[in-house]
């Protein structure tokens, strides 16, 4: 079972800040945690990852709470090329694997 | 950076035939995984290779299900029997192994189970 929860949709105006969240509150020590998107009948792409400290890159931010039990992946200026669904994953070898497990993730409709 | 190619992109069958995809990573990745992924659900994983060992495998995969990744390369996933819950979309992904692995997926085979 996917160790972290995501609210099943949000709505973003275009040219706004998207913030979407993720708990994760039985996140281990050595756990990252991953953002990836789906748009639709594509595979799944590649966000953004961290363990502990505030990552930004070409694509989003991630700020992960102090004590690791929450995320946010922000896009800065969403587009409507930003409409997909956004998956939040908690990955380590806490469990004796690497595999990436998805959940449901957060469908993300960016409005005009 | 050719990416992760998978074929066929669909595939119809009938049930109780059985159906092979291919999946070619990107040419340095060790890592290759496949998932499966229904609609409006997210992707369920199935398994995965570690250069040409299958490292692990899930619990739900039947053995109707059998993957290889000979000479560690491109990989294969059968499907023997087919049956029409079998109907879903079949993605491959691969990375590098190591702390900042990330994984790219390729646009995945469409399976139809008549």
């Amino acid at each position: 079972d996917a160790k972290t929860t995501q609210p099943p949709s949000m709505d973003c105006a275009e040219g706004r800040a998207a913030n979407l969240p993720c708990n994760h509150s039985t996140i281990s020590g050595n756990e990252y945690v991953y953002w990836y998107r789906q748009i639709h009948s594509q595979g799944p792409q590649y966000i953004i990852h961290g363990l502990k400290n505030n990552e930004t890159n070409e694509m989003a931010s991630l700020i992960i709470t102090e004590d690791r039990k929450s995320s946010t992946l922000i896009l800065p200026h969403a587009t409507l090329r930003d409409t997909a669904v956004y998956y939040c994953i908690v990955r380590g070898a806490t469990s004796g694997t690497y595999k990436y497990i998805f959940g449901t993730g957060t469908r993300l409709k960016v409005l005009a | 950076d050719t990416g992760v190619s998978q074929d066929p992109r669909h595939k119809i069958t009938k049930r109780g035939q059985n159906v092979t995809f291919r999946c070619d990573p990107i040419s340095e990745h060790n890592r290759l995984y496949w998932y499966r992924q229904t609609l409006g659900q997210g992707p369920e994983f199935l398994t995965y290779f570690q250069n040409e060992a299958q490292l692990e495998k899930s619990r739900l995969l039947s053995d109707r299900f059998s993957a290889e990744r000979p000479k560690g390369s491109f990989s294969t996933l059968e499907i023997q029997r087919t049956e029409q819950g079998d109907s879903a979309m079949y993605l491959c992904a691969s990375s590098l192994s190591g702390t900042n692995e990330k994984l790219f997926f390729g646009s995945g085979t469409q399976l139809s189970v008549l």
